[in-house]
């Protein structure tokens, strides 16, 4: 079967850096995507990673290695308005995106 | 600016009862596709589709049909309501090829009593 794990749940504090993990089994590989989830809202798109190695976009950075099925979401210099879910999901083989359930980052004073 | 919108927001229906959910996208994209989000998964197709007259079963399609008319629009029907389709529902849209993201809308909560 089709698996993506993250974990549920994650607090760190305001101005450090969080690493949130992403592992996946599926069947085939055409990418893998992170969204980030406030309360209440719909998914907003954060990046793609299709080759491995690391993405930088601002306070943000993606990571992934395909052949250790795993990536990770960096985020930097955190602020309070990063709290939320932050949802893994990976491009099968036949183009379908396959979701992993959230991770729920709380960001402390 | 282009969007795309949900409605209605919040809908309470009675076991049994028809319910469709509307999707209207002004992105102009081919591919439109209705998600499911439950506490505890993660976000579950339903349908989907690449373009007008073409609609295509997702892992969860069991008591839900769509239809696809135009490019703008992808309705959402529950055929008979059941209480195992509570659940907020997302309409989303990408542009081809299947690799670019998708733009959601702002969700529809559906309650199923």
């Amino acid at each position: 079967g089709q698996n993506i794990d993250q974990p549920t749940e994650m607090t760190a504090t305001e101005g450090a850096i969080v690493q949130i993990n992403c592992t996946y089994q599926t069947s085939g590989f055409n990418g893998l995507f992170w969204y980030q989830q406030h309360a209440g809202e719909a998914p907003t798109f954060l990046s793609y990673n299709v080759l491995d190695g690391l993405e930088e976009k601002g306070r943000f950075s993606s990571f992934l290695s395909r052949s250790k099925g795993y990536s990770y979401l960096l985020l930097k210099e955190l602020q309070m308005k990063d709290s939320a879910s932050y949802l893994c999901a990976v491009l099968d083989s036949n183009y379908q995106l396959i979701w992993g359930a959230g991770t729920k980052l709380i960001i402390k004073p | 600016d282009a969007e795309i919108t949900q409605s209605p927001r919040h809908k309470i229906t009675e076991t049994g009862r028809q319910v469709t959910l509307a999707c209207h996208q002004t992105w102009n994209h081919n591919n439109m596709f209705w998600y499911r989000q439950d506490l505890g998964h993660g976000l579950r197709l339903i349908h989907y589709s690449y373009g007008v007259q073409d609609t295509n079963k997702g892992e969860v399609s069991d008591g839900y049909s769509v239809s696809r008319s135009n490019t703008e629009d992808l309705p959402l029907t529950l055929e008979s309501a059941a209480s195992s389709q509570t659940s907020v529902y997302f309409c989303a849209s990408s542009e081809e090829p299947d690799y670019n993201e998708q733009f959601f809308g702002p969700g529809t909560r559906l309650t199923v009593l």
